[in-house]
């Protein structure tokens, strides 16, 4: 059965420190996506990354960076030099391969970890 | 940047109420999604429709749910007799393809009294 685990439930550090949120996963599928969603207090779900399972290359976009292991079933969401705009809920997402009958694309979420970040 | 738009934002409704959330997704996706998230809660799927017909349902989708595409833009969610658990925050979300980011909307925000 699909799965994934924030085992962070909050998160309080003070702005400019580097922050890692942890997202460990579970599925039987061999082609599956990854998925990091921001949740600002204003509620909305903001786009952060997707991730294929073929793809384990490190990716930076600006303070943001995601490690992604398949050995070690992980996500993970760094963010560096952290600012008080990144408070929020981070929510991490799987998405299984299409299946007939089966999957159809439906994002499995975390239960998110929020970050407060204090001046 | 096309965005996916919900109404109302927010609603009140007393239980056994019918309530119809409205979304208008990309205009160029095909794919539709409905997830809730109780207050302070994970985000859960609720369902996704493709050509005019579902494709995948969860367990909370059940006969109180209804989807319909009326139109080529507008994709509802209607709940039929509300329940106080039913209360969320309901998010309509689209993708160009089963393989394509989905991307969701505002949400709406659902008290049932």
């Amino acid at each position: 059965a699909q799965k994934v685990t924030q085992a962070q439930t909050e998160i309080s550090v003070v702005e400019k420190e580097d922050v890692t949120l942890d997202c460990v996963y579970e599925t039987r599928d061999t082609t599956y996506y990854l998925f990091w969603y921001k949740q600002p207090p204003s509620g909305e779900l903001v786009f952060l990354i997707r991730r294929n399972s073929f793809d384990e290359q490190n990716e930076i976009s600006g303070r943001y960076s995601w490690n992604f292991q398949k050995s070690t079933s992980s996500f993970n969401f760094t963010i560096t030099a952290s600012q008080v705009v990144d408070s929020a809920v981070y929510f991490c997402a799987l998405s299984e391969a299409v299946h007939y009958g089966g999957s159809q694309g439906n994002l499995i979420f975390g239960k998110g970890t929020k970050l407060s970040v204090k001046p | 940047e096309p965005e996916v738009t919900q109404t109302p934002s927010h609603q009140v409704t007393q239980m056994g109420q019918e309530v119809i959330l409205r979304c208008v997704p990309i205009s160029n996706h095909l794919y539709f999604y409905w997830y809730r998230q109780i207050l302070g809660q994970k985000v859960e799927f609720l369902v996704s429709f493709y050509n005019n017909e579902i494709s995948e349902k969860s367990e909370i989708f059940d006969d109180q749910f209804s989807v319909e595409r009326p139109d080529g833009s507008n994709f509802t969610l209607k709940i039929r007799s509300t329940k106080l658990e039913d209360s969320a925050m309901y998010f309509c979300a689209s993708g160009g393809s089963l393989l394509e980011t989905q991307y969701f909307g505002p949400g709406t925000r659902l008290l049932v009294l």
